[in-house]
């Protein structure tokens, strides 16, 4: 079973407009969320994160978006870069359970193209 | 720091064969984790250890596969025998406050 989804594959987005990644989870005792940006041939980075205490963090273009009731969260990448280009992962993590391992679960990743 | 170090980037082998993978985490992490990558499935949590010590395998598919940790320093992750399904992106990453990932290991067993 898939605790987290992200359930498209693929997103085509216009340089300059913002750009929309969402996820879904199913395991309510899921506490702390993240995103992760992978280039090919290259391991993921980390790009931001979010507390369940919270409902909006924001760094810089990129802001994430969290509706518990809805087991929701979404990426906004505002404006979009051609270097955004990217399969973007959702993960997340339930961090009463397992105090400091940070343990994953993470959806299958949307590949994120920005044309010029 | 040069980041989590993994070898060999490529691997082609054929079914049957024992495939060893390794890694070398950033220096100071004392969470090490093994992650595969499938289309079907994305990251999927093989095993992570903590202080060299495995401490959930529950993601391991099969007694296939195994891993180690003898040192801060070193993790091995171990296919025996290896099998075409097995093809796959696998990723070890440490950890430091968040998760660094390593390039992957692109494995095709034939």
């Amino acid at each position: 079973d898939q605790q987290v989804k992200q359930n498209s594959p693929s997103l085509s987005v216009q340089e300059g407009r913002i750009s929309i990644l969402n996820c879904d989870y199913t395991n309510s005792m899921f506490d702390y969320f993240l995103w992760y940006k992978k280039y090919p041939a290259e391991g993921p980075t980390f790009l931001i994160s979010i507390s369940s205490i919270k409902d909006k963090n924001e760094d810089g273009r990129f802001t994430v978006f969290l509706n518990k009731s809805a087991k929701h969260l979404s990426l906004h990448i505002v404006p979009s870069q051609p270097g955004d280009s990217a399969v973007y992962f959702c993960a997340a993590s339930d961090r009463k359970a397992i105090q400091g391992a940070q343990k994953l679960v993470f959806g299958q990743g949307t590949r994120l193209t920005i044309n010029p | 720091d040069a980041g989590v170090i993994q070898s060999p980037r490529h691997e082609v082998t054929e079914m049957g064969q024992e495939v060893t993978l390794r890694c070398k985490p950033i220096s100071g992490h004392d969470y090490l984790f093994w992650y595969r990558q499938t289309m079907m499935r994305g990251l999927e949590l093989l095993i992570y250890f903590n202080n060299n010590v495995p401490i959930d395998d529950s993601g391991m598919p099969e007694d296939r596969f195994s891993a180690k940790m003898p040192n801060a320093s070193f993790s091995t992750l171990k296919i025996q025998p290896s099998e075409p399904r097995d093809s796959a992106v696998y990723f070890c990453a440490s950890r430091g406050g968040t998760q660094y990932f390593g390039p992957g290991t692109r494995l095709t067993v034939l």
